[in-house]
C-alpha cells in the first residue's frame, strides 16, 4: 500500500518540550515538505527537501528543525523556540522532475496541542 | 510569486454544477494552475491542474482562458460528499506555492 504514513495522529505537549513528528514515504519520491495549519487558514510552508541530506527553509523555519538521512523518511522537530505550536501539521511529497512533479501528496497530518 | 483570490464560501445543491472561479492576475509563464480539496482534519489531495484552455478528469474539469489570469473549476453533479475546503494556487514548482484560505463549499440535499 503506497502513500505517506504520519505520526503520531495527535499529539499534546507541553511549553518548553521539543517534540518530532514522522513522516515516512513508499512513493519513491525525492521531494518532501512539512507544512502547518491553522484552523481557518491554509497551508504554510516550514521546510522541504529535494534529495537527502540537503533541505532547505521554508516560509516560517524558526523554532522548527528537520533532517533527511534517508529518501523515504523527513521527521520534524517542533523546538521549544516555537511560541505558538499548536496546529495541524501535514507533510507532503513530490517527485523533483517528470510526470507528476508539480502535484503535491499528503499524508493525514499530525495535529500537535501545547497543553 | 502568484497569488491567487477566490470566494471564502459557496454553497449548492446535490445534483448541481458547482463553478468555483479562482483569479490570478499575476501569474506568470511558467507557472501551473493547480486545485486540491480538502476535507476537515485531512491532508489536501489532488484534483487537477491546467496550464491554458481545459482540462478534464474523472473528477473535475479546469478552464481557463487565453490570458490565464482566472481559472475555473468544474464540478460536475455534486454530492453531500464534496462539501470540502478547494484551494486554488498556482506556481512553477511545489516550494512556491501561497495557499490562501480557500473556498469551503456546502452541499445541501
Amino acid at each position: 500500500d503506497g502513500g505517506i504514513t504520519q505520526s503520531p495522529k495527535y499529539l499534546f505537549r507541553k511549553e518548553g518540550q521539543n517534540v518530532t513528528l514522522s513522516c515516512e514515504q513508499n512513493l519513491n519520491h525525492d521531494a518532501m515538505y512539512w507544512y502547518r495549519q491553522d484552523p481557518g487558514q491554509g497551508l504554510r510552508l516550514i521546510y522541504y527537501s529535494q534529495i537527502v541530506n540537503d533541505f532547505q527553509k521554508g516560509d516560517i523555519a524558526e523554532g522548527y528543525s528537520v533532517s533527511r538521512e534517508k529518501k523515504e523518511s523527513f521527521p520534524l522537530t517542533v523546538t521549544s523556540a516555537q511560541k505558538n505550536p499548536t496546529a495541524f501539521y501535514l507533510c507532503a511529497t513530490s517527485p523533483v522532475w517528470g510526470a507528476g512533479a508539480n502535484v503535491l501528496t499528503f499524508g493525514a497530518g499530525s495535529r500537535l496541542t501545547v497543553l | 510569486l502568484a497569488k491567487t483570490t477566490q470566494p471564502i464560501s459557496m454553497d449548492s445543491y446535490e445534483g448541481q454544477e458547482v463553478n468555483i472561479t479562482c483569479s490570478h492576475n499575476n501569474i506568470a509563464t511558467n507557472d501551473y494552475i493547480t486545485w486540491y480539496q480538502q476535507f476537515p482534519s485531512q491532508g489536501p489531495r489532488f484534483i487537477i491542474q491546467g496550464y491554458k484552455t481545459k482540462v478534464t478528469n474523472e473528477v473535475a474539469s479546469l478552464f481557463i482562458p487565453a490570458d490565464r489570469k482566472s481559472s475555473t473549476l468544474s464540478l460536475p453533479r455534486v454530492s453531500l460528499s464534496d462539501t470540502a475546503v478547494y484551494y486554488c494556487l498556482v506556481g512553477e514548482n511545489n516550494y512556491q506555492l501561497i495557499w490562501g484560505a480557500g473556498t469551503k463549499l456546502i452541499i445541501k440535499p
